[in-house]
């Protein structure tokens, strides 16, 4: 049963351009969460999606982040015109319920974005 | 707001000693307790949980309790080796989190020498 998969591994792009985030969840999971970290910062949260839904965005930037997860294949992280100060890794992360206790999310191995 | 405070890196230690990571926690309710371990250039992988108070959580000899009367989930180990070098990260889940996320703490960095 393969992990949760991200690519591309490392990201760099060049201030102004777009950056596409992949997230492929575990085998079952239908729950995925995207998380950033800063350099030598633990994990904050982004954004909770379920298939094609939106659940809780709340740790999203207003302007430049999207996301999105289709009925068929993987999550999206979309950062719109990227600025060095997003350069961070992205982890997502799925689990099969949000069920008190249990749910337990599993990690991907995360995308190191570096913005020149 | 839910909050996860851990002592700051970097831990040294030299291989056999005991660790202790602390950690302490501010939420409403009770929350479910985690910690995760993250070696070099990987993604996390959850170490060990525990989601009442008084319970134990443990794994690969870390040990870990839900102390809620002192709000905190500190993270020890009898006999660390070269191979437990790694960032630990001390997280919680609110039950009253609708979105289910996670909030971690800032991350402890421990470094065994041999």
């Amino acid at each position: 049963n393969a992990g949760v998969m991200q690519n591309p591994r490392h990201l760099v792009r060049r201030r102004g351009q777009e950056a596409r985030l992949r997230c492929s969840p575990m085998k079952g999971h239908s729950h995925v969460y995207w998380y950033r970290q800063l350099p030598e910062e633990g994990l904050k949260f982004m954004v909770y999606l379920q298939k094609e839904n939106i659940i809780d965005e709340s740790g999203m930037p207003k302007e430049r982040f999207s996301a999105e997860f289709p009925k068929e294949g993987p999550s999206i992280l979309r950062i719109q015109q990227v600025v060095r100060g997003d350069s961070a890794a992205y982890f997502c992360a799925s689990s099969t319920s949000m069920s008190g206790g249990a749910g337990e999310q599993f990690f991907g191995p995360g995308t190191r974005l570096t913005v020149l | 707001g839910d909050s996860v405070t851990q002592m700051e890196g970097p831990v040294t230690l030299s291989e056999e000693a005991f660790l202790t990571i602390n950690c302490t926690y501010t939420a409403t309710g009770y929350p479910s307790l985690f910690w995760y371990v993250q070696y070099p250039g990987e993604g996390l992988q959850l170490l060990l949980k525990a989601t009442k108070a008084d319970d134990k959580g443990s794994n690969k000899g870390f040990e870990a309790t839900y102390r809620k009367e002192t709000t905190s989930f500190h993270l020890e180990k009898g006999s660390v080796q070269v191979s437990d070098s790694a960032v630990y990260f001390c997280a919680l889940r609110s039950p009253d989190n609708a979105g289910n996320m996670l909030t971690f703490g800032g991350g402890t960095r421990l470094m065994v020498k041999p």
